[in-house]
């Protein structure tokens, strides 16, 4: 079946760069997806990729694809205390169907 | 005001009680989703809808049912709560732009089955 795996965990100081990675096994994907959880709240999506690109950058983000390795990379810069929260990498294949990752808990420290 | 709202936000149950969690959108999508998240699991998918008429079961259906009784409303029964059922629940829509669909979440509702 398909698995989209992540780290569990990341501790990053403040005003460093934070990268968070996900590696997937469906070679169908589409699209590739960052969605933020903060405390207490639902998903919110971060940014997306199509499979046939290598990097798309959105501001203090940037998102790398390795296409050949099913590897996907979540850089923010300048990482902030709002950046504390929870990242899951997701996929979605041409149906719409989504798969997600556990989530890496990020931990901004002063 | 919220796209998705969840009601109940927060339920505790007893074994065996049948509860229903409903879901209501603003956004005008047709799709929806239920997926339930457990620590340390991410996000799991339970059902989903493309429209109206159209429901499918998800990864973990067992235990579940749905129902979508407007293109607002998605609900998500448990006809006999069992406590591996204690979760954080969540509704989604899902919109298509472009080829790729953005999912778009509720704020969950925390279940808890003694």
């Amino acid at each position: 079946g398909e698995d989209v795996e992540q780290s569990l965990f990341l501790s990053v100081r403040e005003g460093d760069s934070s990268v968070i990675n996900c590696t997937y096994t469906d070679s169908s994907s589409t699209y590739l997806y960052w969605y933020k959880q903060e405390p207490g709240a639902g998903l919110q999506l971060l940014t997306y990729i199509f499979s046939n690109m290598d990097m798309k950058q959105d501001q203090r983000l940037t998102v790398l694809l390795n296409k050949k390795d099913k590897h996907l990379s979540l850089r923010i810069a300048d990482t902030q205390t709002g950046d504390s929260a929870i990242y899951f990498c997701a996929e979605s294949d041409s149906w719409g169907k989504f798969q997600f990752g556990a989530g890496t808990q990020v931990v901004v420290t002063p | 005001d919220a796209d998705v709202t969840q009601t109940p936000r927060n339920r505790i149950t007893k074994t065996g009680k049948r509860i229903m969690l409903e879901c209501s959108q603003t956004k005008g999508h047709d799709r929806m989703y239920w997926y339930r998240q457990d620590p340390g699991l991410g996000l799991r998918l339970i059902y989903y809808s493309f429209d109206v008429k159209d429901i499918n079961k998800g990864e973990i259906s067992d235990g579940y049912s749905v129902s979508r009784q407007a293109q607002a409303k998605f609900s998500l029964s448990l006809e006999s709560a069992i406590p591996n059922q204690t979760a954080l629940y969540f509704c989604a829509t899902g919109a298509q732009g472009a080829g790729q669909e953005t999912q778009y979440f509720g704020p969950g509702t925390r279940l808890l089955v003694l």
